[in-house]
C-alpha cells in the first residue's frame, strides 16, 4: 500500500528540539520532492520545508535557521529536525510527496502528527 | 499573511455549484501551475486540481480547475453534504522560493 506515516509528535517546552519522521511505503522517497506542511489551530495550511531528489532543500522564512528536513533512503524516510522551538511552532504537521513532473503537486499526505510547544 | 488570497466562505444548496478564487501575483499563479487541495478537520488534505486543471485518478468531474492570468478557480458543481470542508489553492512562488497556500475557504452545504 502506498501511504505516509508520521510519528514523533508531542509536547516540548519553548526552546526544546524535536525529531519527526515520515515512513514512506509503496515509493521511494529519494524518487520524489518530500514536503512538510503544518496547520495550526484554527488557521490554514502552511508549507514549511522541501527536499528535492538531488538533495537541495529550501526552507519557509518562518522556520530557516531552526528546522532542517533530510531524508534516509536505506530506511525510505522522510525527517524533520525541529530546534529552538516556540509557540506558534504548535501545529499537526504532515508531510506529503510532490512526484517530479507533477506540477508542484501534493497526491499523498500522511495523517500528520501533533507538535505542541508550551511551557 | 499569505500571498494568495481566497474568499473565507461560499455556500449553496445541495446540487447547486460554487466557485472559489484564488488571487496571486506574477510571481505565484501568473507563472506557476495551480493545485487546489479538499481538507476536512481531522483528516490528510487531499489532492483535488493539479496543473490548473488536471484531475488525479478518483477525483470526480464535479470538480473543475480553470487559472486565468494571476488568478486561479476551483468549482464545484452538483454539491453534496460530503464536499463540506476547507478548500486550499496552493503553487510555488519565484519570489519568496517557497511553496504558499491560500488562505483557505470553508464551503458550506446549505
Amino acid at each position: 500500500e502506498v501511504q505516509l506515516v508520521e510519528t514523533g509528535g508531542g509536547l516540548i517546552q519553548p526552546g526544546g528540539s524535536l525529531r519527526l519522521s515520515c515512513a514512506a511505503s509503496g515509493f521511494n522517497v529519494s524518487s520524489n520532492y518530500m514536503t512538510w506542511v503544518r496547520q495550526a489551530p484554527g488557521k490554514g495550511l502552511e508549507w514549511v520545508s522541501v527536499i528535492y531528489r538531488g538533495g537541495y532543500t529550501h526552507y519557509a522564512d518562518s522556520v530557516k535557521g531552526r528546522f532542517t528536513i533530510s531524508r534516509d533512503n536505506s530506511k525510505n524516510t522522510l525527517y524533520l529536525q525541529m530546534n529552538s522551538l516556540r509557540g506558534e511552532d504548535t501545529a499537526v504537521y504532515y508531510c506529503a510527496r510532490d512526484p517530479p513532473g507533477g506540477g508542484d503537486a501534493f497526491d499523498l499526505w500522511g495523517q500528520g502528527t501533533m507538535v505542541t510547544v508550551s511551557s | 499573511q499569505s500571498v494568495l488570497t481566497q474568499p473565507p466562505s461560499v455556500s449553496a444548496a445541495p446540487g447547486q455549484k460554487v466557485t472559489i478564487s484564488c488571487s496571486g501575483s506574477s510571481s505565484n499563479i501568473g507563472n506557476k501551475y495551480v493545485s487546489w487541495y479538499q481538507h476536512l478537520p481531522g483528516t490528510a488534505p487531499k489532492l483535488l486540481i493539479y496543473e490548473n486543471n488536471k484531475r488525479p485518478s478518483g477525483i470526480p468531474d464535479r470538480f473543475s480547475g480553470s487559472k486565468s492570468g494571476t488568478s486561479a478557480t476551483l468549482g464545484i458543481t452538483g454539491l453534496q453534504t460530503g464536499d463540506e470542508a476547507d478548500y486550499y489553492c496552493g503553487t510555488w512562488d519565484n519570489s519568496l522560493s517557497a511553496y504558499v497556500f491560500g488562505t483557505g475557504t470553508k464551503v458550506t452545504v446549505l
